[in-house]
Parts: C-alpha cells; structure tokens; sequence
C-alpha cells in the first residue's frame, strides 16, 4: 500500500489566518483527495487534486477557502484560509490504492482547531 | 443528503462476542462497499471490502454480508478483542467515479 505522510499532524490558529497542510506519497498516485472529517463525525470529499490543472470540488467547498495545489504525481497541498472556529476539523488526505489493497489511503490526518 | 445509512452509532461488546454494523444505501449504482477502521488520532484504514456479485466476504474475524435486493451490508466482528475498540465506517462508490460516500460511523468499545 501506498505512504502518506501528512504535514503538520496538529496545528492551533487564530482565526483569520490560513494554514497549508502538506500530503506527501511515497509512490506515484493518480488520484488524490482531500477530506474533511467535524469532530466526531463522518468524513467529506472536499475536493480531487488534479496533477497539471485546478482541483475539482465537491459541492459546499470553493477555490478560495480551500486553493489545492497539486505540482506532481507524490505530492498535493490544501490550504485552508481566512479560519474560523468552524473550520475546526480533521483534514485528511486520501490515494486510490491501486498496487496494494485496492482500495483508498488515507493519511493520518491534520487536526486544526481554530481560536 | 447523506447516500449511505448506517447504524448503529456506537455498541459496546464483551470481548469474545460479535459486533454488528449495519448500512443501507440508497443508489444501485454504487459497486464497491467497503469498510473503515479509523483508530483515535489516525486516519481510516481500509478493512474489508465487497462488490455487488458476493453477497458474502470473510478474512480473518471479519466478514461482510452483503444483500442487494435490500440495498444493505453489513459488517460482523467475531470473536470481538479490545483491540477491535475504534470506528468503523462503511462506504460506497459508484462504477467508474472514485469519490467514496461515507456512513456516518460507529464507534465499537470491546470490554475485556
């Protein structure tokens, strides 16, 4: 199965301010995702990371909130900005898994508490 | 609109019983079913998971059952450890697109 490393693992940030998480692979990944997962809760697409062109978003998440930047085949960015307590989350990032189980990844996530 | 039901929220087991986590799901499009094991902490691992032309898949003390007609899979724990303690999400994806659609999940305590 793919790696993810996942970076930062944790983060606190006054709101206003934005925060880039960082999703490294250790193999070459057609398809990447960000999710986010609300205390407690289930976990979201918020959008594809597409290599060479804009991400593609999930309905209720746009470009400026969350700019996604995907320069090669191991690695993606998400940025969340302009923060408020409600972004408060776990952000994930996920790989279509298609040389070991055939499933999805997922890191092990970004938890951001907004104060 | 949440595409995949399921229940329950969370379940306490003694160890050594079965654990029973149920979906349904609404779009018979979907052909992949999985499920998630996501420990505190860390992101979901994938556990098991099944496509529509079995309607059973077992490995190890974990078996999903699935019944299309119903439109339900189910995920059983046997011989439950205190290991097993985490939530379990199922999920499911339609032919052709790779956006997984999330339970809302279930949290399972195993009690030594």
């Amino acid at each position: 199965s793919a790696v993810i490393s996942q970076k930062p693992s944790r983060d606190i940030c006054q709101r206003g301010t934005s925060l880039t998480i960082q999703c490294q692979v250790d193999s070459q990944v057609t398809m990447m995702f960000w999710y986010r997962q609300q205390p407690g809760q289930s976990l979201t697409l918020i959008a594809t990371a597409n290599q060479g062109s804009e991400a593609t978003y999930e309905s209720g998440f746009v470009i400026d909130k969350f700019p996604i930047s995907r320069p090669n085949l191991t690695f993606s960015t998400l940025t969340v900005s302009n923060m408020s307590p409600e972004d408060s989350s776990i952000y994930l990032c996920s790989v279509e898994d298609r040389g070991g189980t055939a499933g999805y990844t997922f890191g092990s996530g970004t938890r951001l508490t907004v104060v | 609109q949440q595409q995949v039901k399921q229940s329950p929220q969370s379940l306490i087991v003694q160890k050594g019983g079965i654990s029973i986590i149920n979906c349904a799901y609404e779009n018979t499009a979907f052909d992949y079913f999985p499920w998630y094991q996501q420990f505190p902490g860390k992101g979901p691992a994938l556990l098991i998971a099944i496509r529509p032309d079995v309607s059973e898949k077992k490995e190890g003390r974990f078996t999903i059952s699935f019944n299309k007609s119903a439109k339900q899979f189910s995920l059983h724990i046997m011989d439950s450890q205190p290991g097993d303690s985490a939530t379990y999400f199922c999920a499911a994806s339609l032919m052709g697109d790779y956006k997984l659609s999330f339970g809302a999940g279930t949290t399972v305590t195993v009690r030594a």
